[in-house]
């Protein structure tokens, strides 16, 4: 079974500075994709950004963008101009991959890290 | 944009008492799935619902059932309320016939058992 570790349980960053949550994982498949997700305070759950691990260039949305280590198995999100609407409980997530037609695709996912943004 | 929708928001119930908690997505999806969230641990998958027809066990499904009506409506149910079954419980949907589909999630319900 696939393990997804935060051993960040908070950060805190000040606004308009640049912020990194961290995220390993253990598995043993080799094709698989990782999710970020955003859950502020009003409980909805965010997708933030996605990579698929056969791609080698770290995806990136707007101020967000990854560092994804395949051999490392880590994944870790980085935050760039933190504005104040950035906080929130973010959660990094794996999914293993099937191709076969009407397979569910579950999600495992980490434990969370809270981040505060201070003005 | 409706998306995934949960009903009830909010629900206390006593120990013993059973409750359905209902879910439905109109982005055709074929995929529901049934997750947890308590403190410190993330969300828990508790059963999915691979297409129309058929449900599997997730990580913690003791204490639930589901029931896949449609395509569209995916419900949980608890038979008989325990302390240890409050939490936040969040229902996702995904188009699994394409395998870079990610999961779209309710807005959850926050359930408390007295």
């Amino acid at each position: 079974a696939q393990t997804v570790t935060q051993s960040q349980p908070e950060m805190s960053v000040q606004e308009a500075e640049t912020v990194t949550l961290s995220c390993t994982y253990d598995t043993s498949e080799s094709d698989y994709y990782l999710f970020w997700y955003k859950q502020p305070p009003s409980r909805q759950m965010i997708l933030v950004i996605r990579q698929e691990a056969y791609k080698q260039q770290n995806a990136t949305e707007n101020r967000f963008s990854v560092n994804f280590q395949k051999a490392a198995k880590s994944f870790s999100l980085k935050i760039s101009d933190s504005q104040l609407g950035d906080a929130a409980m973010y959660f990094c997530a794996y999914r293993s991959e099937t191709r076969n037609t009407g397979t569910a695709s579950k999600l495992t996912f980490g434990t969370g890290t809270r981040l505060q943004v201070t003005l | 944009n409706a998306g995934v929708t949960q009903t009830p928001k909010f629900q206390v119930l006593k120990t013993g008492q059973s409750m359905t908690l209902q879910c439905a997505q109109d982005m055709n999806h074929n995929s529901m799935y049934w997750y947890r969230q308590d403190p410190g641990m993330g969300l828990r998958l508790i059963y999915y619902s691979a297409s129309e027809g058929t449900t599997d066990k997730g990580e913690v499904p003791n204490g639930y059932n589901v029931s896949r009506l449609n395509k569209r409506e995916f419900s949980l149910r608890l038979e008989s309320a325990a302390p240890s079954q409050t939490s936040v419980y969040f229902c996702a949907s995904t188009r699994s016939d394409r395998w870079n589909q990610p999961q779209h999630f309710g807005d959850g319900t926050r359930l408390s058992i007295l």
